[in-house]
């Protein structure tokens, strides 16, 4: 089965903190994604990244960047942390065609 | 852009049938279905693609009307296990079917 794995399930920070959000998939994806969901707006791609190195940015990257160095690592980075910023976050991978897409169980984020 | 799912939510009695719909006003080339459950991360159910060919489970069942640009995704017979929140994603061309555009979910609730 494929697994993709969130560093923490819940994460309370301070306002203004650096945040770093790890998710690893094992199955040798090339695309993987990052999502924040929050309720009555369904599923929003911050970034995604198609290859080691390559990132396009989603539909909100404002407040975020992102990493890949390694293929089944891909980093979520909130440089200052901010209260609208509380989330649920979630990560996803998906190989080429037909691009089915498998999501790790999610990271709640708390700003404070 | 985003594509419109339709109803936004349905209740339903087990053994019920329910059909959700997935709508966009541009053509499209695939679309996606994922269930989450509360709580729980999305699961991938099925991919529907230009031309008919489709990927997914055997117990799900759904439709791509390429004049219409809609999607149909049917629940029969259904179970308590059914509930959780559906949502379509859609890619608009081949070459960039790795970006899904997200509708904003049904949510579906199977009581006994």
């Amino acid at each position: 089965d494929v697994k993709v794995t969130q560093s923490s399930r819940y994460l309370v920070k301070r306002t203004g903190e650096k945040v770093f959000l790890e998710c690893v998939q094992d199955m040798d994806h090339e695309n993987m994604f990052w999502y924040r969901q929050d309720p009555g707006l369904g599923l929003r791609l911050i970034y995604f990244s198609y290859d080691v190195k390559m990132k396009e940015k989603g539909d909100i990257p404002e407040g975020y960047s992102v990493s890949r160095e390694k293929k089944e690592r891909f980093s979520l980075i909130l440089e200052s942390a901010s209260t609208n910023q509380t989330s649920m976050y979630l990560c996803a991978s998906s190989s080429d065609f037909p691009y089915e897409q498998y999501f790790g169980p999610g990271t709640r984020l708390t700003v404070t | 852009q985003q594509p419109v799912q339709s109803p936004q939510a349905v209740i339903l009695r087990e053994g019920e049938d329910a059909v959700i719909n997935c709508s966009s006003s541009k053509a499209l080339y695939s679309v996606h279905w994922y269930r989450q459950k509360h709580g729980e991360a999305p699961v991938f159910l099925m991919i529907l693609l230009k031309g008919g060919e489709q990927k997914g489970h055997e117990k799900i069942s759904a439709s791509f009307n390429e004049k219409k640009q809609q999607s149909s995704l049917y629940l029969t017979a259904s179970q308590l296990s059914y509930s959780g929140t559906y949502f379509c994603g859609t890619a608009l061309e081949a070459g960039n079917n790795r970006k899904l555009i997200w509708g904003l979910g049904t949510s579906l609730a199977v009581n006994p």
